[in-house]
Protein backbone atom coordinates (compact mmCIF):
# COMPACT_ATOMS: atom_id res chain seq x y z
CA UNK A 1 0.00 0.00 0.00
CA UNK A 2 1.24 3.37 -0.54
CA UNK A 3 3.00 5.27 2.82
CA UNK A 4 2.74 8.53 3.71
CA UNK A 5 3.44 11.03 1.13
CA UNK A 6 4.29 14.41 1.62
CA UNK A 7 5.10 17.77 -0.21
CA UNK A 8 6.20 19.65 -1.83
CA UNK A 9 9.96 17.80 -0.34
CA UNK A 10 11.77 20.95 -0.47
CA UNK A 11 10.66 24.72 -0.15
CA UNK A 12 12.64 27.89 0.17
CA UNK A 13 11.10 30.94 1.17
CA UNK A 14 12.01 34.43 2.32
CA UNK A 15 11.48 35.38 6.12
CA UNK A 16 8.17 37.14 6.46
CA UNK A 17 6.52 34.63 4.06
CA UNK A 18 4.50 32.15 4.90
CA UNK A 19 4.40 28.56 3.85
CA UNK A 20 2.03 25.71 3.71
CA UNK A 21 3.13 22.15 4.00
CA UNK A 22 1.00 19.10 2.78
CA UNK A 23 0.48 15.55 4.56
CA UNK A 24 -0.95 12.27 2.80
CA UNK A 25 -1.56 9.55 5.63
CA UNK A 26 -1.36 5.98 4.41
CA UNK A 27 -5.11 5.04 3.61
CA UNK A 28 -7.12 4.05 6.56
CA UNK A 29 -4.97 5.88 9.13
CA UNK A 30 -6.62 8.67 11.33
CA UNK A 31 -3.85 10.30 13.28
CA UNK A 32 -1.66 12.30 11.58
CA UNK A 33 1.17 13.89 13.92
CA UNK A 34 4.08 16.40 12.77
CA UNK A 35 7.23 16.74 14.08
CA UNK A 36 10.34 19.46 13.49
CA UNK A 37 13.83 17.91 12.75
CA UNK A 38 16.84 20.27 13.32
CA UNK A 39 20.58 19.74 14.13
CA UNK A 40 20.63 21.86 17.25
CA UNK A 41 17.03 20.80 18.86
CA UNK A 42 16.27 17.13 17.20
CA UNK A 43 13.27 15.46 16.74
CA UNK A 44 10.36 18.03 18.42
CA UNK A 45 6.68 17.20 18.58
CA UNK A 46 4.46 19.61 16.90
CA UNK A 47 0.54 18.39 17.00
CA UNK A 48 -1.17 15.74 16.26
CA UNK A 49 -4.56 15.71 14.89
CA UNK A 50 -6.98 12.95 14.77
CA UNK A 51 -10.36 13.00 12.97
CA UNK A 52 -10.30 16.27 12.53
CA UNK A 53 -9.45 17.73 15.96
CA UNK A 54 -6.10 18.46 16.99
CA UNK A 55 -5.56 16.20 19.86
CA UNK A 56 -2.16 17.34 21.36
CA UNK A 57 0.09 19.90 20.62
CA UNK A 58 4.09 20.85 21.56
CA UNK A 59 5.93 23.84 22.43
CA UNK A 60 5.67 25.83 19.54
CA UNK A 61 4.48 29.78 18.67
CA UNK A 62 1.01 30.14 17.50
CA UNK A 63 2.27 30.76 13.97
CA UNK A 64 2.74 27.13 13.58
CA UNK A 65 -0.85 25.36 12.97
CA UNK A 66 -2.42 22.69 11.54
CA UNK A 67 -5.43 21.15 10.31
CA UNK A 68 -6.83 18.07 9.00
CA UNK A 69 -9.62 17.26 6.75
CA UNK A 70 -12.21 15.09 6.60
CA UNK A 71 -10.45 12.62 4.54
CA UNK A 72 -7.76 12.62 6.91
CA UNK A 73 -4.91 14.14 5.13
CA UNK A 74 -3.11 17.56 6.78
CA UNK A 75 -1.45 20.46 6.23
CA UNK A 76 0.82 22.06 8.46
CA UNK A 77 1.19 26.49 7.89
CA UNK A 78 3.95 28.40 9.34
CA UNK A 79 3.33 32.01 9.04
CA UNK A 80 5.78 35.00 9.53
CA UNK A 81 8.56 32.52 8.65
CA UNK A 82 11.92 32.88 10.95
CA UNK A 83 15.26 31.75 9.48
CA UNK A 84 15.08 29.63 12.89
CA UNK A 85 12.52 27.64 10.99
CA UNK A 86 14.49 26.46 8.64
CA UNK A 87 14.15 22.15 9.36
CA UNK A 88 12.94 18.86 7.67
CA UNK A 89 9.47 18.94 8.78
CA UNK A 90 7.90 15.46 9.22
CA UNK A 91 4.86 13.68 9.28
CA UNK A 92 3.42 10.87 11.10
CA UNK A 93 0.60 8.27 10.50
CA UNK A 94 -1.20 5.91 12.80
CA UNK A 95 -4.41 4.28 12.92
CA UNK A 96 -5.24 6.12 15.95
CA UNK A 97 -5.97 4.55 18.73
CA UNK A 98 -3.00 5.91 20.76
CA UNK A 99 -1.57 4.22 23.94
CA UNK A 100 1.53 3.89 21.72
CA UNK A 101 0.56 0.34 20.38
CA UNK A 102 0.35 1.45 17.30
CA UNK A 103 3.15 1.98 14.83
CA UNK A 104 3.88 5.28 13.48
CA UNK A 105 4.62 5.55 9.38
CA UNK A 106 6.80 8.47 8.44
CA UNK A 107 6.83 10.18 4.91
CA UNK A 108 10.42 11.39 3.50
CA UNK A 109 9.44 14.97 4.98
CA UNK A 110 9.74 17.95 3.78
CA UNK A 111 13.28 20.24 3.86
CA UNK A 112 11.99 23.88 4.74
CA UNK A 113 14.86 26.83 4.05
CA UNK A 114 14.11 29.89 4.99
CA UNK A 115 16.39 32.69 3.54
CA UNK B 1 7.97 15.45 32.06
CA UNK B 2 8.24 12.39 29.64
CA UNK B 3 12.04 12.30 28.28
CA UNK B 4 14.79 10.11 26.72
CA UNK B 5 18.61 10.25 27.06
CA UNK B 6 20.12 8.71 24.53
CA UNK B 7 23.91 8.34 23.48
CA UNK B 8 25.75 10.89 22.25
CA UNK B 9 27.64 9.52 18.62
CA UNK B 10 28.86 9.54 15.95
CA UNK B 11 29.78 5.63 16.75
CA UNK B 12 31.99 4.19 14.20
CA UNK B 13 32.64 0.49 13.89
CA UNK B 14 34.21 -1.90 11.83
CA UNK B 15 31.82 -4.34 9.81
CA UNK B 16 30.89 -7.78 12.23
CA UNK B 17 31.49 -5.26 15.12
CA UNK B 18 29.18 -5.75 18.17
CA UNK B 19 27.04 -2.66 18.38
CA UNK B 20 25.66 -0.91 21.69
CA UNK B 21 23.70 2.00 21.94
CA UNK B 22 22.40 3.55 25.17
CA UNK B 23 19.18 4.84 25.62
CA UNK B 24 17.28 5.32 29.15
CA UNK B 25 14.04 7.67 29.63
CA UNK B 26 11.91 9.39 32.40
CA UNK B 27 8.32 8.57 32.37
CA UNK B 28 5.71 8.64 34.69
CA UNK B 29 3.42 5.71 34.07
CA UNK B 30 3.81 2.79 31.84
CA UNK B 31 5.46 4.26 28.31
CA UNK B 32 5.99 2.05 25.39
CA UNK B 33 9.32 2.49 23.90
CA UNK B 34 10.92 2.34 20.17
CA UNK B 35 14.08 2.43 18.35
CA UNK B 36 13.69 4.22 14.80
CA UNK B 37 16.32 4.83 12.25
CA UNK B 38 16.90 7.38 9.74
CA UNK B 39 18.69 6.71 6.55
CA UNK B 40 20.57 9.56 4.49
CA UNK B 41 17.49 11.56 2.87
CA UNK B 42 14.86 9.59 4.36
CA UNK B 43 11.94 9.82 7.18
CA UNK B 44 12.43 7.27 10.23
CA UNK B 45 11.18 3.90 9.83
CA UNK B 46 10.42 1.70 12.80
CA UNK B 47 13.07 -0.73 13.89
CA UNK B 48 11.62 -2.20 16.84
CA UNK B 49 9.19 -1.78 19.84
CA UNK B 50 8.43 -2.91 23.48
CA UNK B 51 5.60 -2.06 25.44
CA UNK B 52 5.66 -3.51 28.76
CA UNK B 53 8.40 -4.13 30.99
CA UNK B 54 10.83 -7.37 30.19
CA UNK B 55 9.81 -7.21 26.64
CA UNK B 56 12.61 -7.75 23.80
CA UNK B 57 12.01 -5.96 20.91
CA UNK B 58 13.84 -7.49 17.73
CA UNK B 59 13.87 -6.76 14.43
CA UNK B 60 16.79 -7.13 11.43
CA UNK B 61 19.52 -8.67 14.19
CA UNK B 62 18.61 -6.05 16.54
CA UNK B 63 17.48 -6.33 19.72
CA UNK B 64 16.66 -4.12 22.99
CA UNK B 65 14.85 -4.73 25.86
CA UNK B 66 12.26 -2.86 28.24
CA UNK B 67 14.05 -2.63 31.84
CA UNK B 68 11.90 -0.82 33.54
CA UNK B 69 14.39 -1.26 36.81
CA UNK B 70 16.87 0.93 35.50
CA UNK B 71 14.84 2.94 33.06
CA UNK B 72 16.31 1.87 29.76
CA UNK B 73 16.22 0.24 26.33
CA UNK B 74 19.40 0.00 25.10
CA UNK B 75 19.73 -1.18 21.58
CA UNK B 76 22.11 -4.16 20.44
CA UNK B 77 23.20 -5.73 17.13
CA UNK B 78 25.68 -8.65 17.23
CA UNK B 79 27.66 -8.02 13.81
CA UNK B 80 26.94 -5.02 12.17
CA UNK B 81 26.88 -4.03 8.66
CA UNK B 82 28.06 -1.26 6.18
CA UNK B 83 24.45 -1.10 5.56
CA UNK B 84 23.29 -0.20 8.98
CA UNK B 85 24.87 2.77 8.69
CA UNK B 86 22.50 5.53 9.69
CA UNK B 87 21.01 7.67 12.38
CA UNK B 88 19.37 5.32 15.05
CA UNK B 89 16.39 7.46 17.59
CA UNK B 90 15.10 5.80 21.04
CA UNK B 91 11.51 7.11 21.83
CA UNK B 92 8.49 6.21 23.85
CA UNK B 93 4.64 7.43 23.98
CA UNK B 94 3.21 8.20 27.51
CA UNK B 95 0.18 6.62 26.99
CA UNK B 96 -3.50 7.62 26.61
CA UNK B 97 -5.71 8.63 23.51
CA UNK B 98 -2.21 10.00 21.46
CA UNK B 99 0.63 8.95 19.12
CA UNK B 100 2.81 11.56 20.28
CA UNK B 101 6.64 10.17 20.03
CA UNK B 102 9.05 12.06 22.35
CA UNK B 103 12.69 11.33 20.99
CA UNK B 104 16.43 11.22 22.15
CA UNK B 105 18.80 13.38 20.30
CA UNK B 106 19.81 10.38 18.21
CA UNK B 107 23.10 8.51 17.34
CA UNK B 108 25.07 8.24 14.13
CA UNK B 109 26.56 4.98 13.23
CA UNK B 110 28.69 5.12 10.77
CA UNK B 111 30.08 1.03 9.63
CA UNK B 112 33.49 1.13 7.73
CA UNK B 113 33.95 -1.96 5.95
Amino acid sequence: KAGVTQTPRYLIKTRGQQVTLSCSPISGHRSVSWYQQTPGQGLQFLFEYFSETQRNKGNFPGRFSGRQFSNSRSEMNVSTLELGDSALYLCASSLGHGGGDTEAFFGQGTRLTVV
Amino acid sequence: GNSVTQMEGPVTLSEEAFLTINCTYTATGYPSLFWYVQYPGEGLQLLLKATKADDKGSNKGFEATYRKETTSFHLEKGSVQVSDSAVYFCALTGGGATNKLIFGTGTLLAVQP
